[in-house]
């Protein structure tokens, strides 16, 4: 069974503290994503990589970077966290190739920001 | 700029009933939709998808219709049932792509 894996369900941070979310993989992908839900906006992409060390922004990069060391771990850092940062982050996985395929999510992290 | 939309944020349907949720994009490259259901506090979960050289894909009690020419497609689901009330969520790729766009989701409430 696929499983994408989000280090925490539930996180509360301070403003100005870096925060790092973590994502796992176990289905050998090569394409991992950042998403965060927001009420009304959908799911906006904020990174994605396509490879090891390789990464692409998404629609709103500002405020965050990422990191991608190994295949199966995608990470997603706030440099100095604000309450604007208040969301559900999503880490997904897709295999690479032709586009046809689906991207398989992990459980969320609902992060806030005080 | 939006290219996938759904423009119902919100619907309520009978238990029993067919509920429709639609979703319209812009960009005509794209060749792949998906749709994904997505629970409070869980992540989004795949439903079904359609290729864009199909117009109809079945899947149970789903079904995804594609009308390439309006550039639209739309989830039935028949009959409805509580446990599908949830956020649904359209998204759509093109060939080769390594990205998926989503948006912005419709919340749909059965009521028994």
């Amino acid at each position: 069974d696929v499983k994408v894996t989000q280090s925490s369900r539930y996180l509360v941070k301070r403003t100005g503290e870096k925060v790092f979310l973590e994502c796992v993989q176990d289905m050998d992908h090569e394409n991992m994503f950042w998403y965060r839900q927001d009420p009304g906006l959908g799911l906006r992409l904020i990174y994605f990589s396509y490879d090891v060390k390789m990464k692409e922004k998404g629609d709103i990069p500002e405020g965050y970077s990422v990191s991608r060391e190994k295949k199966e771990r995608f990470s997603l850092i706030l440099e100095s966290a604000s309450t604007n940062q208040t969301s559900m982050y999503l880490c997904a996985s897709k295999d690479l190739g032709r586009g046809n395929t689906e991207a398989f999510f992990g459980q969320g992290t609902r992060l806030t920001v005080v | 700029d939006q290219q996938v939309k759904q423009n119902s944020p919100s619907l309520s349907v009978q238990e029993g009933r067919i509920s429709i949720l639609n979703c319209d994009y812009t960009n005509s490259m794209f060749d792949y939709f998906l749709w994904y259901k997505k629970y409070p506090a869980e992540g989004p979960t795949f439903l079904i998808s359609i290729s864009s050289i199909k117009d109809k894909n079945e899947d149970g009690r789903f079904t995804v219709f594609l009308n390439k020419s309006a550039k639209h497609l739309s989830l039935h689901i028949v009959p409805s049932q509580p446990g599908d009330s949830a956020v649904y969520f359209c998204a759509a790729s093109d060939a080769g792509a390594n990205n998926l766009f989503f948006g912005t989701g419709t919340r749909l409430t059965v009521i028994p």
